[in-house]
């Protein structure tokens, strides 16, 4: 089994600034794929970046990126220039790889991330 | 990516009731997926549901509870029996790719 750990409960930065929230995670997959998601009041979780374990490359998604270690188990979210709009939930998610199906998604505590204007 | 719809979208029940929660998607999925959102937590894995076959439960979950449908590639159902104060959280369905999932706006069920 699987476990997503995120540290921050909470985290709150002046708009444009930048921030970086923590992810790390517990497996013996050696195949897998990482998520962020984002949550906000609305409740719809809304994909923000996908990185797949197989890749060295970090994943970035305008002003999302990530930081990944494979080594460490480590998979950082950082959001550049942020807005108002980025306010929100925000869970970390690991999924097994499974042979070309899906697989569900185990999830971090999440961390709640205000954006003061 | 795939569009995902709930019904309903929210719900107020009395306890020993049940409730069956509707997830339609706009395209033919094979595998559908069921998870729980309890107040102010992180979300938890419920069940997996390929059409044809019986749906896979969590440690935790368990089919009387929890009876799940799955009788096409683009619907399936969440009933929670017997509801309880505990059962009150917010109930949403994903679809996965090989590589992703994409999650419906939920159903947020109040059990009084």
């Amino acid at each position: 089994a699987q476990t997503v750990t995120q540290s921050q409960p909470e985290m709150s930065v002046q708009e444009a600034e930048t921030v970086t929230l923590s992810c790390t995670y517990d497996t013996s997959e050696s195949n897998y794929y990482l998520f962020w998601y984002k949550q906000p009041p609305s409740r719809q979780m809304i994909l923000v970046i996908r990185q797949e374990a197989y890749k060295q490359q970090n994943a970035t998604e305008n002003r999302f990126s990530v930081n990944f270690q494979k080594a460490a188990k480590s998979f950082s979210l950082k959001i550049s220039d942020s807005q108002l709009g980025d306010t929100a939930m925000y869970f970390c998610a690991f999924m097994k790889y499974s042979g070309g199906g899906a697989d569900g998604l185990t999830f971090g505590k999440g961390t709640h991330l205000i954006i003061q204007p | 990516s795939a569009v995902i719809s709930q019904k309903p979208s929210r719900d107020i029940c009395q306890r020993g009731t049940s409730l069956t929660i509707q997830c339609q998607v706009d395209s033919q999925v094979t595998m559908m997926f069921w998870y729980r959102q309890q107040p102010g937590q992180s979300l938890t894995l419920i069940a997996t549901a390929n059409q044809g076959s019986e749906a896979t439960y969590e440690s935790g979950f368990v089919i009387d509870k929890f009876p799940i449908s799955r009788p096409n590639l683009t619907f399936s159902t969440l009933t929670v029996s017997n509801m309880s104060p505990e059962d009150s959280s917010i109930y949403l369905c994903s679809v996965g790719g090989a590589d992703t999932q994409y999650f419906g706006p939920g159903t947020r069920l109040t059990v009084l």
